[in-house]
């Protein structure tokens, strides 16, 4: 089964502008992690943050995790047109060998 | 370092018929996982592997499908008979660490 619930289902934005995606998760988890997918490819890992952790961050990628809420949000500063992708919060509940379970995912378009 | 290897990278067959996909994880990665994305959602995992032991496949359909990881290496996915529903991206992704993961490609099942 899904874990992760991901907000918006799609959001189109112009370059330049910021991204916000939202991730709500139902079960205790040991780290959350975001990855990326561009159409027709594999996923790529974009950022990990653990559960005793509140905020991350990596270039423009900014991520935050409220344990007490089971959501977490990334932030995409100063979008790029490259940006456009799949967005998907995956998450390794404790019962289940530390397997990822994913949302499904935000698709982010932007536009020059 | 050479990532995850998958082949076929696309597949069309007919309802019934049987299909093989393979992986070939990075190198000293012990843990193996295969996922199915079905268009427009997040991958669910199918199994995990840990060397060439099964850790999770409760999600898999077994009365169709099979997973084997001979020696701990290299792995391959069957359906056998395939359904139309079973149309998906297989993805296969291995983890040293149980926390990154590094994902193919994937393979584009089209079931006809």
């Amino acid at each position: 089964s899904q874990q992760g619930e991901e907000d918006p289902q799609a959001l189109s934005i112009q370059e330049g502008e910021n991204a916000t995606m939202n991730c709500s998760y139902k079960t205790s988890i040991n780290n959350l992690q975001w990855y990326r997918q561009n159409s027709g490819r594999g996923l790529v890992h974009l950022i990990l943050i653990r559960s005793n952790e509140r905020e991350k961050h990596s270039g423009r990628l900014r991520v935050t995790l409220d344990t007490s809420k089971k959501s977490s949000s990334l932030l995409i500063t100063a979008s790029r047109a490259a940006d456009t992708a799949s967005y998907f919060c995956a998450t390794d509940a404790l019962n289940s060998g530390y397997a990822l379970n994913f949302g499904k995912g935000t698709s982010l378009l932007v536009t020059p | 370092e050479a990532g995850v290897a998958q082949s076929p990278r696309y597949k069309i067959i007919e309802k019934r018929q049987s299909v093989a996909f393979w992986c070939n994880p990075i190198s000293g990665h012990a843990t193996l996982y295969w996922y199915q994305q079905i268009l427009g959602q997040g991958p669910k995992l199918l199994i995990q592997f840990q060397n060439n032991g099964v850790v999770d496949d409760s999600q898999l359909p077994k009365d169709r499908f099979s997973a084997e990881r001979l020696k701990g290496v290299d792995s391959t996915l069957k359906i056998q008979p395939a359904k139309l529903e079973d149309s998906a991206v297989y993805l296969c992704a291995s983890s040293l660490d149980l926390e990154l993961y590094t994902f193919g490609s994937g393979t584009r099942l089209t079931v006809v």
